[in-house]
C-alpha cells in the first residue's frame, strides 16, 4: 500500500530557530500534499494545500511567510517553521493523494505519522 | 465546505459490531464521504470513501443514505485495535477535519 514517510517524528528547537520538517511518499507519486497541525484533544487543523510545481495555497489565518511550503518534487514536500515560538509547538502531520481521482476526491489519502515539534 | 455532525463519543464491546454514524445535510452532489481514524499520536489513517452507493473494504463497510445526507461506517467486529477517533470528512479537492467520534472498545 501507499506509504508517506515523515521525518522528524520529533523535535526540540529554541525559540526564534527555524525548523524543517519533511514529508516523502514511498511508493507514489504525490500530486497533492496537505499539512495539519493538531493541539493536544484537538482535531487536525488544515494548514495548506501544495501541488507539485507550484505554490501551496494556504487556510485563512495561516502564515504563509512563517510556515513555508516546498513540493518541489513528486515525492518530497517540506514544512518550515520559520523563527519558531512556544506557541507553534504543536503535532505537525502531512497527507499525500496522488492524480486527478485526488483531486476530485475519489481517492483515500496517506498520512505520515506526524512530527511532534516542541519549541523552547 | 459542507460541513458533518458526529456524535462526541461512543462505546462498543469488543468482538461485536460498531455502527458509526454521520450527519452531513448540505453535502454537494461532487462531494465524497471520506472516513479516516486516528490513534493517539499517530497520524490519521484511512479507512474507506465512497460517493453514492454502499462500499465494502477489509477494514469495513460504508452505508451512505439515498439521500446522501447521512452515512454509516460500519466495523463488522470490533477490536481493541479499533479504539481510536474516527473522523467523517466530505471532499472535494481537500480534505477539511471535524471533530470527530472517540470510540471506546470494552474488553
Amino acid at each position: 500500500g501507499a506509504v508517506v514517510s515523515q521525518h522528524p517524528s520529533w523535535v526540540i528547537c529554541k525559540s526564534g530557530t527555524s525548523v524543517k520538517i519533511e514529508c516523502r511518499s514511498l511508493d507514489f507519486q504525490a500530486t497533492t500534499m496537505f499539512w495539519y497541525r493538531q493541539f493536544p484533544k484537538q482535531s487536525l487543523m488544515l494548514m495548506a494545500t501544495s501541488n507539485e510545481g507550484s505554490k501551496a495555497t494556504y487556510e485563512q489565518g495561516v502564515e504563509k511567510d512563517k510556515f513555508l511550503i516546498n513540493h518541489a518534487s513528486l515525492t518530497l514536500s517540506t514544512l518550515t517553521v520559520t523563527s519558531a515560538h512556544p506557541e507553534d509547538s504543536s503535532f505537525y502531520i502531512c497527507s499525500a493523494g496522488t492524480g486527478a481521482a485526488a483531486a476530485l476526491g475519489n481517492y483515500g489519502y496517506t498520512f505520515g505519522s506526524g512530527t511532534r515539534l516542541t519549541v523552547v | 465546505d459542507a460541513k458533518t455532525t458526529q456524535p462526541n463519543s461512543m462505546e462498543s464491546n469488543e468482538e461485536e459490531p460498531v455502527h458509526l454514524p454521520c450527519n452531513h445535510s448540505t453535502i454537494s452532489g461532487t462531494d465524497y464521504i471520506h472516513w479516516y481514524r486516528q490513534l493517539p499520536s499517530q497520524g490519521p489513517e484511512y479507512v474507506i470513501h465512497g460517493l453514492t452507493s454502499n462500499v465494502n473494504n477489509r477494514m469495513a463497510s460504508l452505508a451512505i443514505a439515498e439521500d446522501r445526507k447521512s452515512s454509516t461506517l460500519i466495523l463488522h467486529r470490533a477490536t481493541l485495535r479499533d479504539a481510536a477517533v474516527y473522523y467523517c470528512i466530505l471532499t472535494f479537492e481537500k480534505l477539511t477535519f471535524g471533530t470527530g467520534t472517540r470510540l471506546t472498545i470494552i474488553p
